[in-house]
């Protein structure tokens, strides 16, 4: 479909051990993005990427990192998994930084921390 | 910083329309976005406006106010199908080159038969 998919698409976990997720996509997309949904807030931007290995910080960063190795693939771990982090993650791609370039989602990811 | 405000619930009739409003404030403005997400799937793309008026789409319109931070999102004849959560997103000029959007929280649309 467009070209971005997000693995595992469910995962339970339990507190204090090491979660990774992935998004990786098709498109030689420059710009990737980790998002957490969770209701009452909406979607909260965790980390970006601009380009591989280059990445920085959204506004809800504490708790996760990002690593960009290649263009295709863009990882989120939280390094000791909290029940707070219980959420759901979706994963962006984006051509381009300005002008109509919206995002494409993945298709998510629902993470439980027990 | 950017703030966001869209209301949390809305109903409507199918074949009626309705309009969802969203009033944003942010330290520049570089695009207002509106999404569709269906329960437990994915956001998808609607509607892109940067400059003031009305943006048609079929059934779907977006209007845009920058002067007043202001911008709606129209559905004409609606469809039972079209009960969904309505995501306004912008991007500020702040975003640089990292294109990222700030996304209000939602309003979730019942279509009732």
């Amino acid at each position: 479909d467009a070209g971005i998919t997000q693995s595992p698409r469910h995962k339970v976990t339990e507190t204090g051990t090491p979660v990774t997720l992935r998004c990786h996509q098709t498109e030689n997309h420059r710009y990737m993005y980790w998002y957490r949904q969770d209701p009452g807030h909406g979607l909260r931007l965790i980390h970006y990427s601009y380009g591989v290995k280059d990445t920085d910080k959204g506004e809800v960063s504490d708790g996760y990192s990002v690593s960009r190795s290649k263009t295709e693939d863009f990882l989120l771990t939280l390094e000791s998994a909290t029940s707070s982090q219980t959420s759901v993650y979706f994963c962006a791609i984006s051509e381009g930084s300005g002008g109509m370039y919206g995002y494409t989602f993945g298709s998510g990811t629902r993470l439980t921390v027990v | 910083g950017q703030n966001i405000d869209q209301p949390t619930e809305m109903t409507a009739t199918e074949g009626a329309i309705v309009q969802i409003n969203c009033t944003y404030q942010t330290s520049g403005f570089n695009g207002l976005f509106w999404y569709q997400q269906h329960a437990g799937e994915a956001p998808t793309f609607l509607s892109y406006n940067v400059l003031d008026g009305l943006e048609e789409k079929g059934r779907f319109s977006s209007f845009l106010s920058r002067s007043k931070g202001y911008s709606y999102l129209l559905l004409k004849e609606l469809q039972m199908k079209d009960s969904a959560s309505y995501l306004c997103a912008t991007r500020g000029r702040g975003s640089g080159n990292t294109g990222k959007l700030i996304f209000g929280q939602g309003t979730t649309l019942q279509v009732k038969p």
